[in-house]
């Protein structure tokens, strides 16, 4: 298995709502990502997770709330979101956590959640 | 000035061109990453490298550390070929992005 899978693929929800963002690997990485990112712009670094641990919060608002329950799953949660957070939320994995990754720790991305928020 | 820049943003072709996208970068890196990314989709890894050249199929990158530049051919492009491609470099545990060049291949 060389893939990043993410669901749903595509969520609507209302600013009151609280949904979850899944995102799974089985390739053995230890570092799991979370992106976002708005239309014709490059992706937002939000989360990183190195061996099971939250290694970097990009100062990201408190209504999004990562989780990494083991080393080959991913979440994030959302509750109360605005419109403004609508966007395409990417999760990617990496072979090795973060400390003395070294050169060749390549990312791979998984197909994104497009998120709409009402 | 952003730390990642690619040229052109904009591209059109027609099937069969050569086609050149490359990108400068301004800090000093570990290794360098090509990404394609089609319309509404994810992205995939296309290469990552930190010297030298690499050629996959009609695709080849290379880079050059001491100019701090990096292109990405296409040859004998195919409207399949059709995406934004992105340049994004590895600095200490992130990626830095570049804005990317959007590629139109007509038949």
């Amino acid at each position: 298995d060389t893939e990043v899978t993410q669901t749903p693929k595509h969520l609507v929800m209302g600013m009151t709502n609280k949904k979850s963002l899944k995102c799974e690997q089985h390739m053995g990485h230890r570092a799991m990502y979370w992106y976002k990112q708005k239309a014709k712009k490059p992706p937002e670094l939000m989360f990183v997770y190195s061996y099971e641990k939250l290694s970097i919060n990009e100062s990201v608002p408190s209504r999004f709330s990562p989780e990494c329950p083991n080393s080959s799953l991913l979440n994030l949660h959302l509750h109360a979101l605005q419109p403004e957070d609508s966007a395409l939320y990417l999760c990617a994995s990496s072979l090795r956590g973060l400390a003395g990754a070294g050169v060749h720790n390549e990312q791979f991305f998984g197909p994104g959640t497009r998120l709409t928020v009402l | 000035k952003n730390e990642v820049e690619q040229s052109p943003q904009n591209l059109t072709a027609q099937e069969g061109e050569f086609i050149t996208i490359n990108c400068s970068y301004s800090v000093g890196i570990s290794a360098l990453h090509w990404l394609q990314q089609h319309p509404g989709g994810g992205i995939v890894s296309l290469f990552m490298l930190s010297s030298g050249k690499k050629k996959h199929g009609r695709l080849i990158a290379t880079i050059n550390i001491q100019e701090k530049h990096s292109s990405l051919h296409i040859t004998a492009s195919h409207p399949r070929d059709s995406a934004v491609y992105i340049c994004a470099v590895k600095l200490r545990d992130k990626l830095i992005f570049g804005t990317g060049t959007r590629l139109q291949v007509f038949p």
